[in-house]
């Protein structure tokens, strides 16, 4: 099945740095969502995007909806430890009816 | 509180026996997903259902069935447990709303292991 490319597969920053990952697909999505799982547990909504071109944050998180309709790009401000976890980004392509296509996953992990 | 409930948590089983893997919600959603995720392979949808008396097919779907009679679970079953279904298990579930309908929310997981 298809699956989302997500970059950088990990990424090792200090506390305090900002963080860009992206996700991109050849197909064109009508939503995009960005996950976070930490160890151990489900992954959790962090945000949702429904229009090309928007731009939403939620704390120190912000997303963006690429203008293709083909990506999406997930910031994080001022990172702090717990912001370790593993980052999925789904999205969902018309026609599939609220089936989403998850991402292979970005690891981040914070040191101090 | 709403939420979504998986259990067993973690569960060892043999190659060979049935496994049923529970999944409660109470967000009254009509969509519920099952997913299993392994390590190099991300996030792999086995079957979902759209409402009562609704399953379909994901994309690893063999070696598994559900059923759905009721709006609040969608119990996993492993017919006969095979070596190679050992992995973690996600519930999730989506619901009506013009903007919400695509937001699947997940369960904790449960960890099988088939010996």
């Amino acid at each position: 099945g298809q699956q989302l490319n997500q970059s950088p597969q990990s990424m090792f920053i200090q506390e305090g740095e900002d963080v860009s990952m992206n996700c991109t697909s050849s197909s064109i999505f009508n939503t995009w969502l960005w996950y976070k799982q930490d160890p151990g547990e489900g992954p959790v909504l962090l945000i949702a995007l429904y229009k090309a071109g928007e731009l939403t944050s939620n704390g120190r998180l912000t997303a963006q909806f690429g203008i293709t309709r083909k990506d999406s790009f997930l910031n994080i401000s001022a990172s702090i430890p717990s912001d370790v976890g593993i980052y999925f980004c789904a999205g969902q392509q018309a026609g599939t009816a609220s089936k989403l296509t998850f991402g292979t996953g970005t690891r981040l992990q914070v040191t101090l | 509180d709403a939420e979504i409930t998986q259990s067993p948590r973690h569960k060892i089983t043999e190659t060979g026996r049935q496994v049923t893997l529970a999944c409660h919600q109470t967000w009254n959603h009509n969509n519920m997903f099952w997913y299993r995720q392994d390590l190099g392979h991300g996030l792999r949808l086995i079957h979902y259902s759209y409402g009562v008396q609704d399953t379909n097919k994901g994309e690893v779907s063999d070696g598994y069935s559900v059923s759905r009679s009721n709006t609040e679970d969608l119990p996993l079953t492993l017919e006969s447990a095979a070596s190679s279904q050992t992995s973690v298990y996600f519930c999730a579930s989506s619901g009506r709303g013009s903007s919400s309908y695509n937001e699947q929310f997940f369960g904790p997981g449960t960890r099988l292991t088939v010996l």
